[in-house]
C-alpha cells in the first residue's frame, strides 16, 4: 500500500506571496492532520480534516487554511506569507478513529525569502 | 493542557554505545505515548508506543517503560548503530484526544 504522498517536497516563495501544498493520503484513510516544524517551535498542529470537515484546528492565524476532497486528498494554504513561516508542513493520515494510528508523509519544505 | 519535556541534544555516541533519551510528561489521565524517528530528508516514523502504565514499548532493538510513578516514557537501546543517526520526538495525545503533542526532538548523531 503506498504511503502518504506530499507534493511539492520544496518550495522557495517570497514574502507577501501565498502557497498550496497538497497531501494525498493513504487510501482507504479518511483523516487527514498538518503539522508545523520549525527549529523554534518544533512540531505543532495546523488542523486535522475528515470527511471533507475541518473537525479540529490548532492555535494559528487564520493566513494558514485548508481543506479537503471527496477523495480525502487535502491541501492547505498559507496567504500571506511571512519569513517564519518558513518550515517542514508535514502531513498524516489516518483513518480518522484515533490519532494514534496516524502515517506521516515525507512533508514539503517550504523557504519564505 | 498535557505537554511533553525531552531532553535537549545533541546525543553523540560511538557505535555499539548504549543510548538513553529523557522524556517527561504532564497529563490529564494516562494518555498513550510515543516515540518518532525522523531520519534526514525524511518525514516521521513511528518507532514505538505504549498505552497504559507499565506497558513496554519496543521496537528495531529500541525500548520505552511508560512509567506513571516518575511521568516518564524514557527511550533506550543496548547497542547503537551509525543508522539509528536521526532525531527522535517524545509525543502524546492532547487532552481533547484530537492531536499529537511532540517535544522538541533530540538529535542523536552515532559514529563508527
Amino acid at each position: 500500500k503506498a504511503g502518504v504522498t506530499q507534493t511539492p517536497r520544496y518550495l522557495i516563495k517570497t514574502r507577501g506571496q501565498q502557497v498550496t501544498l497538497s497531501c494525498s493520503p493513504i487510501s482507504g484513510h479518511r483523516s487527514v492532520s498538518w503539522y508545523q516544524q520549525t527549529p523554534g517551535q518544533g512540531l505543532q498542529f495546523l488542523f486535522e480534516y475528515f470527511s471533507e470537515t475541518q473537525r479540529n484546528k490548532g492555535n494559528f492565524p487564520g493566513r494558514f487554511s485548508g481543506r479537503q476532497f471527496s477523495n480525502s486528498r487535502s491541501e492547505m494554504n498559507v496567504s500571506t506569507l511571512e519569513l517564519g513561516d518558513s518550515a517542514l508542513y508535514l502531513c498524516a493520515s489516518g483513518p480518522g478513529d484515533t490519532v494514534e494510528t496516524q502515517y506521516f508523509g515525507p512533508g514539503t519544505r517550504l523557504l519564505v525569502l | 493542557g498535557n505537554s511533553v519535556t525531552q531532553m535537549e541534544g545533541p546525543v553523540t555516541l560511538s557505535e555499539e554505545a548504549f543510548l538513553t533519551i529523557n522524556c517527561t510528561y504532564t497529563a490529564t489521565g494516562y494518555p498513550s505515548l510515543f516515540w518518532y524517528v525522523q531520519y534526514p530528508g525524511e518525514g516521521l516514523q513511528l518507532l514505538l508506543k505504549a498505552t497504559k502504565a507499565d506497558d513496554k514499548g519496543s521496537n528495531k532493538g529500541f525500548e520505552a517503560t511508560y512509567r506513571k510513578e516518575t511521568t516518564s516514557f524514557h527511550l533506550e537501546k543496548g547497542s547503537v548503530q551509525v543508522s539509528d543517526s536521526a532525531v527522535y520526538f517524545c509525543a502524546l495525545v492532547n487532552q481533547a484526544g484530537t492531536a499529537l503533542i511532540f517535544g522538541k526532538g533530540t538529535t542523536l548523531s552515532v559514529s563508527s
